[in-house]
């Protein structure tokens, strides 16, 4: 059984990086592709972004020149680092298992998810 | 990318039939058979209800079933249960190579 578990801090400070990790186990993170998800308190979710194990990203255009997704194939782990944050970018962070039928660069749904981890942009 | 659009709330009775909706465009939900719905009680992560339209993944109740007409996809949920409370969500791939979700919807049981 897939199983992911986020970690990083649970405050920022406006302007500075937010920086999350993703710890798989139950599989290889070297199949399939790997999403993060946030969901603003009591809004809905917004995908951010996936990767490949190669280094292949792809990101929401809406946060893509803040956003970098990569990996630690030693460690089955993935990372996302958002940099200049506001209190716009307070939210549950997701990490997420990414599938798909192969026809598709990256999967179409997302199949495994982690518990979320609230992120709080504050001074 | 705008949200596919979903109505706020959906109510039925123990027993019942309700439908949600899911509204986009023919650059994503009319343009491929990509949507996938989610179900998340509060203080969860979502789960993984229907995926490719209308496809259940294994352990999910047959009482949930998708579909898809035009830009407009559907989720079903017969014999309405107390645990079926929950905000659902869906998702399509676009035409720009990436993912979007729907604005949610609230499913309450009478």
């Amino acid at each position: 059984q897939v199983q992911l578990q986020e970690s990083g801090p649970g405050l920022v400070k406006p302007s500075e990086t937010l920086s999350l990790t993703c710890a798989v186990s139950g599989g290889s993170i070297t199949s399939y592709f790997w999403s993060w998800v946030r969901q603003p308190p009591g809004k809905g979710l917004e995908w951010i972004g996936y990767m490949y194990y190669t280094g292949s990203t792809n990101y929401n255009p809406s946060l893509k020149s803040r956003v970098t997704i990569s990996v630690d194939t030693s460690k089955n782990q993935f990372s996302l680092k958002l940099s200049s944050v506001t209190a716009a970018d307070t939210a549950v962070y997701f990490c997420a298992r990414t599938s798909g039928d192969g026809y598709i660069l990256g999967g179409t749904y997302f199949d495994y998810w982690g518990q979320g981890t609230l992120v709080t942009v504050s001074s | 990318q705008s949200a596919l659009t979903q109505p706020a709330s959906v109510s039925g009775s123990p027993g019942q039939s309700i439908t949600i909706s899911c509204t986009g465009t023919s650059s994503d939900v009319g343009g491929y058979n990509y949507v996938s719905w989610y179900q998340q009680h509060p203080g969860k992560a979502p789960k993984l209800m229907i995926y490719e339209v209308s496809n259940r993944p294994s352990g999910v109740s047959n009482r949930f079933s998708g579909s898809k007409s035009g830009n407009t996809a559907s989720l079903t949920i017969s014999g309405l249960q107390a645990e079926d409370e929950a905000d659902y969500y869906c998702s399509s791939y676009t035409s720009s190579s990436n993912l979007v979700f729907g604005t949610g919807t609230k499913v309450t049981v009478l």
